[in-house]
């Protein structure tokens, strides 16, 4: 099975500032299509997860632009540009390129 | 706004079984892969299992297979995972997604005895 492993496991950051979570798996992600089936998602305490980011880089519809993804093969990276009060919760990579789909044990964001 | 509303949680001894269902609405059902993933109180997230758009290829985690069965009903726009043989471990909310799409809120099935 593929490990993702995520770097910090908590980030107290200062709302205004950037925030910056790295994902790092065990093996490519690369699939045999061309296509690198990483994925960010966001959960919110007491709320269920919710799609950030897929195949690295995509926002999902009606996330904010100040979420970006980049990376490649084994290394990856959720950049926050300027952190708002809404963004505290736990982040979660997701690799979706080979079965078993592997998620990184999750970063919590808090407000400093 | 596209929904995904899974039902069908609840409390059931060590063995026994459940069927979950996730209805969706207000997208094409039938031309996405769906997920089920869950989250055991207090820890991360973990997948469960995949269906294609069809139905056709079905993939599953070492810590359910041959237990849990993932199908679909693509007239009713709903997707169902059969749980047998559960264990305390399998206790935590269940969700189902659509691949690289959105999230539902969750059922949760305890089991306890």
């Amino acid at each position: 099975d593929i490990v993702m492993t995520q770097t910090p496991l908590s980030s107290p950051v200062t709302l205004g500032q950037p925030a910056s979570i790295s994902c790092r798996s065990s093996q490519s992600l690369v699939h045999s299509d061309g296509n690198t089936y990483l994925s960010w998602l966001q959960q919110r305490p007491g709320q269920p997860p919710r799609l950030l980011i897929y195949k690295i880089s995509n926002r999902f519809s009606g996330v904010p632009d100040r979420f970006s993804g980049s990376g490649a093969g084994t290394d990856f990276t959720l950049k926050i540009s300027r952190v708002e009060p809404e963004d505290v919760g736990v982040y979660y990579c997701m690799q979706a390129s080979q079965f078993p789909h592997t998620f990184g044990q999750g970063t919590k964001l808090e407000i400093k | 706004q596209m929904q995904l509303v899974e039902s069908g949680g609840g409390v059931v001894q060590p063995g026994g079984s459940l069927r979950l269902s996730c209805a969706a609405s207000e997208f094409t059902f039938r031309s996405y892969a769906m997920h089920w993933v869950r989250q055991a109180p207090g820890k991360g997230l973990e997948w469960v299992a995949i269906i294609s758009y069809d139905g056709a290829n079905k993939y599953y985690s070492d810590s359910v297979r041959g237990r849990f069965t993932i199908s679909r009903d693509n007239s009713k726009n709903t997707l169902y995972l059969q749980m047998n043989n559960l264990r305390i471990e399998d206790t935590a909310v269940y969700y189902c997604a659509k691949r690289d799409g959105d999230w539902g809120q969750g059922t949760l099935v305890t089991v306890s005895s």
